[in-house]
Formats: C-alpha cells, sequence, structure tokens
C-alpha cells in the first residue's frame, strides 16, 4: 500500500476553470510535496509544505495540509491546456527516512 | 540546460544483457537517487545516496547496483535484464539528504526496453 496516495485517478477540467487535487498519507511526515510531470519529462516539485504549514502558495497554486485528518490538496486556478499533467504528491517515510515516495498519480486533462 | 543529464534517452536490450544507465547532476547536490516508473508501478523508489554512501535500498533484486564514482555521478548498473525491468529510469538529487524536507530535481529519465 501507498504511504500517501492521490483520491483521483483523472480529472478532467475545461480551460479557465479551478480544480483540486486531494492527497491522503499514512504516516506522521515532517513535509509533503507536490509534483506535477508532463508528458515524456521528469517530475517537477511545485510546492513543499511542511508538517508545521496549513497553507501553500505558488502563483496559480495553493497547497493545503491537514494534519489532523493526514490529507493534503493542491488547487489550481485558472487552469490552462499546459497545466494537463500527472499531479503526484510525495512525502517520506519518517524522521530518518532517506527517501520520498511518491502516489500514484492523478491525470489532470485541461481542455480548451 | 539540463542540470541533470541522463544517458542514453532510450535504451533497448535483450534479455540477459547487462546495461548501465549514467547519471551526472551539476547543481552541486549532496544527495542523488534512482527511481523507476511503469505502466504497473508509477515513480517507485529504488536508491538513495549521500557523500557516496548508500542510504536506503528498496530494490529487492541483486540485479540493480548503483555505482557512484564521483560525488555527482549516480550510474545504475543492471545486469540479467528481464522484460519486466522496461520501464523509464529517472535519477534525482537534492541538496540535502533525508525525506520530503528535500526538494527532489529530477532528469529527463532513460526509457529501457527489454525484448
Amino acid at each position: 500500500s501507498q504511504l500517501a496516495e492521490e483520491n483521483s485517478w483523472a480529472l478532467s477540467v475545461h480551460e479557465g476553470e479551478s480544480v483540486t487535487v486531494n492527497c491522503s498519507y499514512k504516516t506522521s511526515i515532517t513535509a509533503l510535496q507536490w509534483y506535477r510531470q508532463k508528458s515524456g519529462k521528469g517530475p517537477a516539485q511545485l510546492i513543499l509544505i511542511r508538517s508545521n504549514e496549513r497553507e501553500k502558495r505558488n502563483g496559480r497554486l495553493r497547497a493545503t495540509l491537514d494534519t489532523s485528518s493526514q490529507s493534503s490538496s493542491l488547487s489550481i486556478t485558472a487552469t490552462r491546456c499546459e497545466d494537463t499533467a500527472v499531479y503526484f504528491c510525495a512525502t517520506d517515510a519518517g524522521t530518518n527516512a532517506y527517501k520520498v515516495i511518491f502516489g500514484k498519480g492523478t491525470h489532470l486533462h485541461v481542455l480548451p | 540546460d539540463p542540470k541533470i543529464i541522463q544517458k542514453p534517452k532510450y535504451l533497448v536490450a535483450v534479455t540477459g544483457s547487462e546495461k548501465i544507465l549514467i547519471c551526472e547532476q551539476y547543481l552541486g547536490h549532496n544527495a542523488m537517487y534512482w527511481y523507476r516508473q511503469s505502466a504497473k508501478k508509477p515513480l517507485e523508489f529504488m536508491f538513495s545516496y549521500s557523500y557516496q554512501k548508500l542510504m536506503d535500498n528498496q530494490t529487492a533484486s541483486s540485479r540493480f547496483q548503483p555505482q557512484s564514482s564521483k560525488k555527482n555521478h549516480l550510474d545504475l548498473q543492471i545486469t540479467a535484464l528481464k522484460p519486466d525491468d522496461s520501464a523509464t529510469y529517472f535519477c534525482a538529487s537534492s541538496q540535502g539528504w533525508g525525506g520530503s524536507q528535500n526538494t527532489l530535481y529530477f532528469g529527463a529519465g532513460t526509457r529501457l526496453s527489454v525484448l
């Protein structure tokens, strides 16, 4: 089973709409990261949110973290076709972990 | 310019052969990683290295051997290749070692097909 997992396999929205990708995780974490992977490329980090933070923004992106429910969300406003990608949440396996574990990803399609 | 260089971009191998995947990072990072991505298992952690020392190994098979000749190099040797090894292999690096407080920077990947 996954340490962190997105709640949707795929989402479709039309350009200009907002969309939220949700993630749940299983352990106590130090931080949670959101990555985006476009077709044929490696993943690229969007936001890193630490366990003592509740919200983090990066342009049109907003990440939230709820440690009580062990969940996080990534919201994208005013979506564009170039936001089409796979979105991953990722976290570690504990304070002494030497690895970051990724969820299975949510495929987001932004339609014209 | 890409700061993490993976070579080759595409690789075709026959079952039973051996291949080496190359990774060099020019970000001055201290930790490097290998991940594997296939249709069956999305973005799976394989190894982490810090200062050329193996920190974590999640790969059950000894057919996969990371090799670090320099601090900014982490190659991946795969022996006795099987069709199930077909995947895209990503190299990544981070400034610090450890878990999710460190941003991972990924290369473009090596797409391996084993026939």
